[in-house]
């Protein structure tokens, strides 16, 4: 069983949708949660961060952690072609190293 | 101005070559990475350096040696290419080596294509 697990899509929507992008996760050591955004043919880029349970709203994103289920899921409002990307969960451990660990990231298609 | 630089963008290559990628961050973090990318998209580590200092090491073919000259330069040397080596290597760099609230900043990536 992989650490984490990602549906890698594709996911397509129209323009305006609410896009719910989710994650799995195996191990309970895992404490900090991120949302890496990769545009085609560029590095990823952090898009959200949280470390405890519950939610936490940027803007247009709500990224949600669920420690009791180990599932992490990001939310877009009103989603723009722009947000069309591939989008990539990352866990870390709590303590150590700096080792993420990415999930295989879900390619996004928002069409207008 | 561009943080974490990788060079070359793009490398075509015959297999059993020795081919090198540099990267350079200038956002004055202590720790770099390399991570590969495979055909899958699926991004893993492959090593990390804190302060010129060899921390992570995953399981790695011996045929890739990194090279860290100072804290803001981290070099991957690849001998004998193979037609697995194939992927996109993407470098980061972080504020330090422990885990935590340490946000990772990716380069744009070296796409190697061995033929």
């Amino acid at each position: 069983q992989k650490e984490v697990e990602q549906d890698p899509g594709p996911l397509s929507v129209p323009e305006g949708a609410i896009v719910s992008l989710n994650c799995t996760y195996s191990n309970s050591a895992f404490q900090y949660f991120m949302w890496y955004r990769q545009y085609s043919r560029k590095g990823p880029e952090l898009l959200m961060y949280t470390y405890s349970s519950g939610n936490k709203e940027d803007g247009r994103f709500t990224a949600q952690v669920d420690k009791s289920s180990k599932y992490i899921s990001l939310f877009i409002r009103d989603s723009q072609p722009s947000d069309s990307a591939t989008y990539l969960c990352a866990i870390l451990p709590s303590g150590g190293y700096n080792k993420l660990i990415f999930g295989a990231g879900t390619r996004l298609a928002v069409h207008p | 101005d561009t943080a974490v630089s990788q060079t070359p963008k793009y490398l075509v290559t015959q297999m059993g070559n020795d081919k090198s990628i540099k990267c350079e961050q200038n956002l004055g973090h202590d720790t770099m990475y390399w991570y590969k990318q495979d055909s899958k998209k699926f991004l893993k580590i492959m090593f990390s350096y804190n302060n010129k200092e060899l921390i992570i090491n995953e399981t790695v073919p011996n045929r890739f040696s990194p090279k860290s000259p100072d804290k803001a330069h981290l070099n991957l040397h690849i001998n004998s290419l193979e037609l697995g080596d194939s992927a996109v290597y993407f470098c980061a760099s972080s504020q330090e080596i422990l885990s935590g609230a340490n946000v990772l900043t990716f380069g744009a990536g070296s796409r190697l294509t061995v033929l």
